[in-house]
């Protein structure tokens, strides 16, 4: 079956303190990989996306992501958060089948 | 300039009634989507539309049914409205299969 699995549903953190987010997926051939956030009361925004290339990526907001292959993952990474990236961050897979599969999320809060 | 609208932004309604929700997109994406949110903010496809025709019809009891008109309109009626409808309704467009979606506002669907 397709899942998307991140961890750590509720991270609490200060301002500047880094963020990582991890996001596996289970295996399914060629995938395109997206962070999408949702702040509070608002629709989800692409943060960035890997489809092919450098499996390093870089996103909106400072925001950047590490596909690494063999370990079915796509992390996301800011080194500094600030209190307006508190938001709900989601991984998403495309297995190509026409919809994305979403991990539960993860719960973001920045301390000012 | 919205790139993908919905209306209503928020819709009360009684136990037992039949409501519709609207969606539009001016990207010229063939294809469409909606996605429910529930209270624990996890997304769950329920269709997808590509060129006016069903192609994903996850397990969604049948009181829903989404309509397109054309390319740029994929609505949905709920018959029967029950308590466990409630939810936050995303519709979300994108150009072929594999490409990032975007997402509407989102209808916060509230049942009484």
């Amino acid at each position: 079956a397709q899942s998307v699995s991140q961890h750590n549903h509720h991270v609490i953190l200060s301002e500047a303190a880094s963020l990582e987010l991890g996001c596996n997926y289970s295996y399914g051939g060629t995938v395109n990989l997206f962070w999408y956030v949702q702040y509070p009361g608002q629709h989800l925004q692409l943060l960035l996306k890997y489809f092919s290339g450098d499996p390093l990526v870089k996103g909106i907001k400072g925001f950047e992501a590490e596909f690494i292959k063999s370990k079915f993952s796509f992390n996301l990474r800011k080194p500094s958060v600030q209190w307006s990236d508190t938001a709900e961050y989601f991984c998403a897979v495309n297995y190509g089948n026409n919809r994305l599969a979403f991990g539960k999320g993860n719960q973001v809060v920045v301390i000012p | 300039d919205t790139a993908v609208s919905q209306t209503p932004k928020y819709l009360v309604t009684q136990m037992g009634n039949d409501k519709s929700i609207k969606c539009e997109q001016n990207l010229g994406h063939d294809t469409m989507y909606w996605y429910k949110q529930d209270s624990k903010k996890f997304l769950k496809i329920m269709f997808s539309y590509n060129n006016k025709e069903l192609i994903i019809n996850e397990t969604v009891p049948n009181r829903f049914s989404p309509k397109s008109p054309d390319k740029a309109h994929l609505n949905l009626h709920i018959n029967s409205l029950e308590l466990g409808d409630s939810a936050v309704y995303f519709c979300a467009s994108a150009r072929g299969s594999y490409n990032e979606q975007f997402f509407g506002p989102g209808t916060r669907l509230t049942v009484l």
